[in-house]
Parts: C-alpha cells; sequence; structure tokens
C-alpha cells in the first residue's frame, strides 16, 4: 500500500511569515510530486509539481524534494490570509501504475492577519 | 472547455435510488479519473480513463458503481442502488496524457443520500 503523510495541522502562521508544509511518501520509485490547495467546500487546486530534486520556484511558493529521503515540502513566502486553506500533497504511483496519484489527508493552514 | 466541468453540482437522492454524475475534461485531455472525497478523509481513486478504455477501475468500491467514457470526451459515473455511504463529494480530473502529467480537477459533485 502506497502511503503519502502529512502533518494534518493546523499550522497557523502570521501574516507575512513563511509557512512550510511537509509531506513523505512510501513509494521509492515515485518520480513525481503535486502540490494542491483545497479551500472549503471547493475542490483541489494544482499549485506546484517537481519532478527533479532540488528546489523549484514559483512567485511566493517554492518546492522542494528529495528523493533520497522519500521527502517533499513547500514553502509559501510572506504568507496572506488569502492562503489560508488546506494543501494536499500527491505522489504518482511508479510503475504500471503511474498514472494513480496517491494523496495524503492535506495539512490545514491558516494564516492569522 | 477552459476547464473541468462537472454536473450536477448537487445531488440529493433517497436511498435505493441511482445517480448518473457527469464529467466533461479540458478540450484535448486524453487522461480522466473519477475520485471520492468523503468528509474529514483523503482523496480515494477511482477509475482512470485513457481514452475510452478503462484500464483500471480498481477503486470502484462496489458493483453498484460503474462508468463510461464516450468519444474519448465526457465521462459518466453511475451509482445503482444508492446508499447512505455514498454520500461523498465525487471529483473527477483530466490530465493531457496519462503518466505522470498534472492532473486538474473539475468542481466536483457533492452527492448527498437520505
Amino acid at each position: 500500500q502506497k502511503e503519502v503523510e502529512q502533518n494534518s495541522g493546523p499550522l497557523s502562521v502570521p501574516e507575512g511569515a513563511i509557512a512550510s508544509l511537509n509531506c513523505t511518501y512510501s513509494d521509492r520509485g515515485s518520480q513525481s510530486f503535486f502540490w494542491y490547495r483545497q479551500y472549503s467546500g471547493k475542490s483541489p487546486e494544482l499549485i506546484m509539481f517537481i519532478y527533479s530534486n532540488g528546489d523549484k520556484e514559483d512567485g511566493r511558493f517554492t518546492a522542494q524534494l528529495n528523493k533520497a529521503s522519500q521527502y517533499v515540502s513547500l514553502l509559501i513566502r510572506d504568507s496572506q490570509p488569502s492562503d489560508s486553506a488546506t494543501y494536499l500533497c500527491a505522489v504518482h504511483n511508479s510503475g504500471g501504475s503511474n498514472y494513480k496519484l496517491t494523496f495524503g489527508k492535506g495539512t490545514l493552514l491558516t494564516v492569522n492577519p | 472547455g477552459a476547464g473541468v466541468s462537472q454536473s450536477p453540482s448537487n445531488k440529493v437522492t433517497e436511498k435505493g435510488k441511482d445517480v448518473e454524475l457527469r464529467c466533461d475534461p479540458i478540450s484535448g485531455h486524453t487522461a480522466l479519473y473519477w475520485y471520492r472525497q468523503s468528509l474529514g478523509q483523503g482523496l480515494e481513486f477511482l477509475i482512470y480513463f485513457q481514452g475510452n478504455s478503462a484500464p483500471d477501475k480498481s477503486g470502484l468500491p462496489s458493483d453498484r458503481f460503474s462508468a463510461e467514457r464516450t468519444g474519448g470526451s465526457v465521462s459518466t459515473l453511475t451509482i445503482q442502488r444508492t446508499q447512505q455511504e455514498d454520500s461523498a463529494v465525487y471529483l473527477c480530473a483530466s490530465s493531457r496524457s496519462g503518466g505522470n502529467q498534472p492532473q486538474h480537477f473539475g468542481d466536483g459533485t457533492r452527492l448527498s443520500i437520505l
């Protein structure tokens, strides 16, 4: 059973701070990793994806991947109240079912004004 | 269309009735996925389509659940003889192709079984 683990939170940060969200995964062969943002009552929205070890930056978001440690993280700089949401980590399975995403249960982020 | 479109957005029905949920993927996306999200739970994979074929139906919870896709585009998920445990948000996603392509989600159908 492939697993993706996230701290459920809630993670509370003040406005303007850096929010750090973490995720570990069990499938050592996984090659692609995604972060989705889900507002309450809404569907998941893709915000970042990363395929290679290291950092990938897009605006205020940075995804970090360490395949050796089976660890992926999302940093949100200059956090805004509008960033308050649940963040889902998703990992593509390796092998023949590489179309299948396994999701973590999400980390609830609250950004306080 | 610009995004994945799902209908209806909400469905309330009585236990034992059949329901049909519809998904229209992003134009040009060959891969389509159905997921289910129950209250407080993670996303549960149901089925994957590549074109009109469904190479992976492993996530369908029972034989009351079925899905089809026609013309390589619109998909319908059918739940027969609904049960209260079927109450959930049913999410459809599409991607440009299968494999490790990013998946984009529709707004979902919130299904409530009375």
